[in-house]
């Protein structure tokens, strides 16, 4: 069975800090990487999807990295700002069979940028 | 586009009532989800449907629950009767492809007394 583990669990950082979220998953099968982010009482919104065959994606100020044979993922962030405050989700999505709809998604960092 | 649509928002019960939650996907998108999101078990997949047809039911945590999609645009998420750890965020999200991003609405906070 899939598990996936964020660490850390919170973070409070300083405004314009460079920061950096860890994501680990115990079966390196997996299709693709999503992270999401998640504010107070809100759904989730996706911010970078990586693909097992890909090693990064960016946007803006994201930067996703994806180790598939560790089973590790990171999401940098790069001159943090108070909006960035949120929790931060990592899922994985398995490969092959009818589960390829079924991410598994850790249990989220809560990021606090202070001004 | 709105987005995905849930309702209602906030949901309080008692135990033992009947529970229904409601969701719209994003129009065009064939694969819709239900998530349960709890402070104990975090965010967990209770059943995805492709075309309106259930793919994955193993996340249903007991016949309790049910979900119907009866067309493209619309599904529900029953629970009967509901008990009180139950409650929780109840999520829908839809996908344009099964291997695609999800997109989520906002939830429904549901509260069983």
């Amino acid at each position: 069975k899939q598990e996936v583990t964020q660490i850390p669990a919170a973070l409070s950082v300083p405004e314009g800090e460079n920061l950096v979220l860890n994501c680990s998953f115990t079966d390196s099968a997996i299709y693709n990487l999503q992270w999401f982010r998640q504010d107070p009482g809100k759904g989730l919104t996706s911010l970078l999807l990586i693909q097992s065959s890909q090693r990064e994606q960016t946007s803006g100020r994201l930067n996703a990295s994806l180790d598939k044979s560790s089973g590790r993922s990171t999401l940098y962030i790069a001159a943090s700002q108070p909006g960035d405050s949120a929790t931060y989700l990592c899922a994985v999505r398995p490969s092959g069979g009818t589960s390829y709809g079924k991410l598994t998604f850790g249990q989220g960092t809560i990021l606090t940028v202070h001004p | 586009d709105a987005g995905v649509i849930q309702s209602p928002r906030h949901e309080v019960t008692e135990m033992g009532q009947e529970v229904t939650l409601r969701c719209k996907p994003i129009s065009g998108h064939d694969y819709l989800f239900w998530y349960r999101q709890t402070m104990m078990r975090g965010l967990e997949l209770l059943i995805y449907f492709n075309n309106n047809v259930p793919i994955d039911d193993s996340g249903m945590p007991e016949d309790r629950f049910s979900a119907k999609m009866p067309n493209a645009s619309f599904s529900t998420l029953k629970i009967q009767p509901s008990e009180p750890r139950d409650s929780a965020v109840y999520f829908c999200a839809s996908s344009l492809y099964p291997l695609g991003t999800q997109y989520f609405g906002p939830g429904t906070r549901l509260l069983v007394l």
